[in-house]
């Protein structure tokens, strides 16, 4: 089973208009969680990173939300433009020991923006 | 120019041929990464290597060979023996293979025809 699941699995919005993802983690202990956009063919790019004590972190119209004792976080898209429409993946950092960290990968949610 | 590059962008094979997948980083990162994505699925690890001439096995490594003779190459062969090779292939590196952020080249998409 997947330790990270992410909802919707896709969505379609107007553009101008505010959307939120979801992430549901299992993983722990837990380091970190990353949300990386990814357009159509290309590799994922980082937007946030929070660790345990953050819970809340914007880049530009991204604003993502950790809640770490729920194993919960959102990325919220504000005013959003059709170059928002990619896809969009959790991934959360576990640690397994000292030093020695895995990723876990969630399947990710594909948004769409529309004219 | 830093950066992370894959080649080529597409690539056919004929069922029973070996493939190689090239990934090049100018960024001086010791840890070095093969991923594989599937539609519907997140990413999965097939190899990693934290420094020259060591490397790891991933989730699914079987059917899959790598090599880490220099820092900034880490070419990924798929091989004959793996059974369903179509995919999007990612290399990705990072600075120090733990918890830092880990850098996407533009992936391979193979295709098995």
């Amino acid at each position: 089973k997947n330790q990270v699941e992410q909802s919707p699995q896709s969505l379609i919005i107007l553009e101008g208009k505010n959307c939120t993802l979801q992430c549901n983690y299992t993983v722990s202990p837990f380091s970190n969680l990353r949300w990386y956009k990814q357009d159509t063919g290309r590799g994922p790019v980082s937007l946030t990173i929070m660790t345990f004590s953050e819970n809340t972190k914007s880049n530009g119209r991204y604003t993502a939300t950790l809640d770490a004792d729920t194993k919960q976080s959102s990325l919220h898209i504000t005013a959003s433009q059709l170059s928002d429409s990619a896809s969009y993946i959790c991934v959360v950092t576990g640690v397994l020991r000292s030093n020695d960290y895995k990723l876990s990968f969630g399947a990710g949610t594909t948004v769409t923006v529309r004219a | 120019d830093g950066g992370i590059t894959q080649s080529p962008k597409y690539l056919f094979r004929k069922e029973g041929q070996n493939v190689t997948l090239s990934c090049e980083q100018n960024l001086n990162h010791d840890a070095m990464y093969w991923y594989r994505q599937d539609p519907g699925q997140g990413l999965r690890l097939i190899y990693y290597s934290q420094i020259v001439n060591d490397f790891q096995k991933g989730d699914i490594a079987e059917g899959y060979s790598v090599s880490r003779e220099k820092k900034e190459s880490f070419p990924l062969t798929v091989t004959s023996a793996q059974k369903n090779p179509t995919a999007f292939y990612l290399c990705a590196s990072s600075l120090d293979g733990g918890r830092g952020e880990q850098f996407f080249g533009p992936g391979t998409r193979l295709t098995v025809l």
